[in-house]
């Protein structure tokens, strides 16, 4: 597929336990953004990924995020100790430099 | 932070009607985007503008940049049932990480 791709779907799990969320940008894009979205709400900015390296991290919520690049491709946002809070649908995107951002589907995070 | 004003929330509208969104910054934005959501989906993108006064179209949409680049606007014409979703305005600042600011989303329900 040509779009970016998120894994999972959706993600169930206890609090307190670490979770991975995978995405795979568009190929040839180098830049790589992490979004989170609640229930009804706009979407909030994360991360920033210009290649492997991160110029933008001030979205972060709390040192329980963390995320990195590998190969100028994938990423992965971890999320350790997760809290009820954390529950949201998260949204990766890809686009060239200065360009309009292309948007994965999302992995839904509930967190109980 | 920067903030931007989406509105209306909501509009409930009778299919063939014509639609019209805007949103408003505190601050000036170098980049506007306009997103469509359906559920358990990712923001699709509908319309890019990268210039102050610039004015495109997508199909039955049209979008603007505003002169003073604090703000956009959205039309539809001619709404059709699938037109239903949540439009996202994005805004894309000084920084140059690409960041984007999103606005809370407008709501559009059209009745057959």
């Amino acid at each position: 597929g040509a779009g970016v791709s998120q894994s999972p779907s959706n993600k169930v799990t206890e609090k307190g336990k670490d979770v991975e969320l995978r995405c795979d940008p568009i190929s040839g894009h180098t830049a790589l953004y992490w979004y989170r979205q609640r229930l009804g709400q706009g979407l909030e900015f994360l991360i920033y990924f210009q290649g492997n390296s991160a110029p933008d991290k001030s979205g972060l919520p709390s040192d329980r995020f963390s995320a990195e690049r590998t190969g100028e491709s994938v990423s992965t946002l971890t999320i350790q100790r997760t809290q009820q809070e954390d529950s949201a649908v998260y949204l990766c995107a890809s686009s060239l430099p200065g360009l309009a951002q292309y948007f994965g589907p999302g992995t839904r995070l509930t967190v109980l | 932070g920067q903030q931007l004003n989406q509105s209306p929330q909501s509009m409930f509208i009778q299919e063939g009607e014509d639609v019209s969104m805007n949103c408003t910054s505190s601050s000036i934005f170098n980049t506007w985007l306009w997103y469509k959501q359906e559920p358990g989906e990712g923001p699709v993108l509908l319309i890019a503008l990268y210039k102050a006064g610039e004015l495109t179209s997508n199909g039955r949409l049209t979008a603007q940049f505003g002169i003073t680049r604090k703000d956009s606007f959205l039309n539809i014409s001619a709404s059709i049932p699938s037109d239903v979703g949540i439009y996202f305005c994005a805004g894309c600042g000084s920084s140059n990480t690409g960041k984007l600011i999103f606005g809370q989303g407008t709501t559009l329900q059209v009745k057959p």
